[in-house]
């Protein structure tokens, strides 16, 4: 049982690029979601669903757009990546009202 | 605005004793409560939850603890083990958001 699965595990862009980090989960859980972790910040909620075709943001949604067409997947798109996106990208999935279980993450670094 | 506060960012401990890790919530919503451990260069691995029907929940040395009057959580680990050095967040979510938000973290140190 794979769990919940990220790639890639570190990426570097230049400011402008843009990209798609990849979170797959393999436990048929309705919720995902993503979070970023920078130091003295803990984790923050970028986007979440709560279901094939249903989004929402979270705390700091700006500059990423996020889609679920399928329940076992949650990508994570940065349109024009910008020096302050560098962090530690986390998936995260779970059935509701419950435990979250969460990927190895993704390290970013927009240069 | 920060919803979930861990207001130490540092905490250190002696192996044998206990370690208390403390969280508040401004929320009045929320009404589940999960503490998880990170380890560096891991994801984030589920400790223990407590709903909020409840005051005390406890798993082996992990016990936690809500208070729901003071809007404060904590988490009690006894006796500590160098083996739970880790970064700690707490968490909470409302029962109608499915939103799960999380503190900043509170790294411990157990020493030998």
């Amino acid at each position: 049982n794979a769990g919940v699965t990220q790639t890639p595990k570190f990426q570097v862009l230049k400011t402008g690029q843009s990209m798609t980090l990849q979170c797959a989960q393999d436990m048929n859980h309705e919720y995902m979601s993503w979070y970023r972790q920078d130091p003295g910040m803990g984790l923050r909620l970028i986007h979440y669903s709560v279901g094939a075709g249903i989004t929402d943001q979270g705390e700091v949604p700006n500059g990423y757009n996020v889609s679920r067409s399928t329940t076992e997947d949650f990508p994570l798109r940065l349109l024009s990546a910008a020096p302050s996106q560098t962090s530690v990208y986390f998936c995260a999935s779970r059935p509701r009202y419950t435990e979250a279980f969460f990927g190895q993450g993704t390290r970013l670094t927009v240069v | 605005d920060q919803q979930v506060k861990q207001n130490s960012p540092s905490l250190s401990v002696q192996e044998g004793r206990i370690s208390i890790l403390n969280c508040d919530y401004t929320n009045s919503m929320f009404d589940y409560f999960l503490w998880y451990k990170k380890y560096p260069a891991e994801g984030p691995t589920f400790l223990i939850s407590i709903s909020s029907i409840k005051d005390k929940n406890e798993d082996g040395r992990f016990t936690v603890f809500l208070n729901k009057s003071a809007k404060h959580l904590s988490l009690h680990i006894v006796p500590s083990q160098p083996g739970d050095s880790a970064v700690y967040f707490c968490a909470a979510s409302a029962h109608n958001t499915d939103k799960l938000i999380f503190g900043t973290g509170t790294r411990l140190q157990v020493f030998p």
